[in-house]
């Protein structure tokens, strides 16, 4: 699969927007963006998952740039509850995931 | 609860001995996926059933290590002669067999070996 960079960290205020990159830029074009995020000893939650449109759900947004080398993973209004760790991982079979080190997100009061 | 289950959800055991954990996936869901965690970095992969034919296997799972998924439904993961570098956790994840289908987690059973 192919990689992907994001940020170790990133903190963000409560009910403030938070904007989480990922880079991507050996994606394939059969290469679907997904992102899973993991809270404090929970196993990997689903978020949202797109291929070449942005997309939107109940937990967030996700931006894709038009040459799909980049997306942004946007949570509208971040809570503590959000505060985990988030992975952007790129998936071309529907076999396994390949979960890089992800963006550990801060959120305070 | 409909979720994938795991058990147990903490063993302790001590060098040398024999471990095995259980998955329980989602009921309608054909593909189950077990993967380890070290602290501080993202899961890895270890293997993969379709049903109840193991179609892929890492590099990590070394000889230590088998998996079944007998009936097509529950995993069983097994380490003999554990070694306190299997100390881990191992998460269980299933989903349907689809490239954009979405994989569900199990809360994961911590190991550790003494």
């Amino acid at each position: 699969d192919a990689k992907t960079t994001q940020p170790n960290s990133m903190e963000s205020n409560e009910e403030e927007p938070v904007h989480l990159p990922c880079n991507h830029s050996t994606i394939s074009g059969t290469d679907y963006i997904h992102w899973y995020r993991q809270l404090p000893s929970q196993g990997p939650e689903y978020v949202i998952h797109g291929l070449t449109s942005n997309v939107n759900n109940r937990m967030a947004s996700l931006a894709i740039a038009e040459d799909r080398k980049s997306s942004t993973l946007i949570l509208h209004r971040a809570t503590l509850r959000d505060a985990a760790v988030y992975y952007c991982i790129l998936k071309t079979s529907a076999s396994k995931l390949t979960f890089g080190t992800g963006t550990r997100l801060q959120v305070t009061l | 609860d409909t979720g994938v289950s795991q058990d147990p959800r903490h063993k302790i055991t001590k060098r040398g001995q024999n471990v095995t954990f259980r998955c329980d996936p989602i009921s309608e869901h054909n593909r189950l996926y077990w993967y380890r965690q070290t602290l501080g970095q993202g899961p890895e992969f270890l293997t993969y059933f379709q049903n109840e034919a193991q179609l892929e296997k890492s590099r990590l799972l070394s000889d230590r290590f088998s998996a079944e998924r007998p009936k097509g439904s529950f995993s069983t993961l097994e380490i003999q002669r554990t070694e306190q570098g299997d100390s881990a956790m191992y998460l269980c994840a299933s989903s349907l067999d689809r490239v954009s289908e979405t994989q569900y987690f199990g809360p994961g059973t911590r190991l550790l070996v003494l």
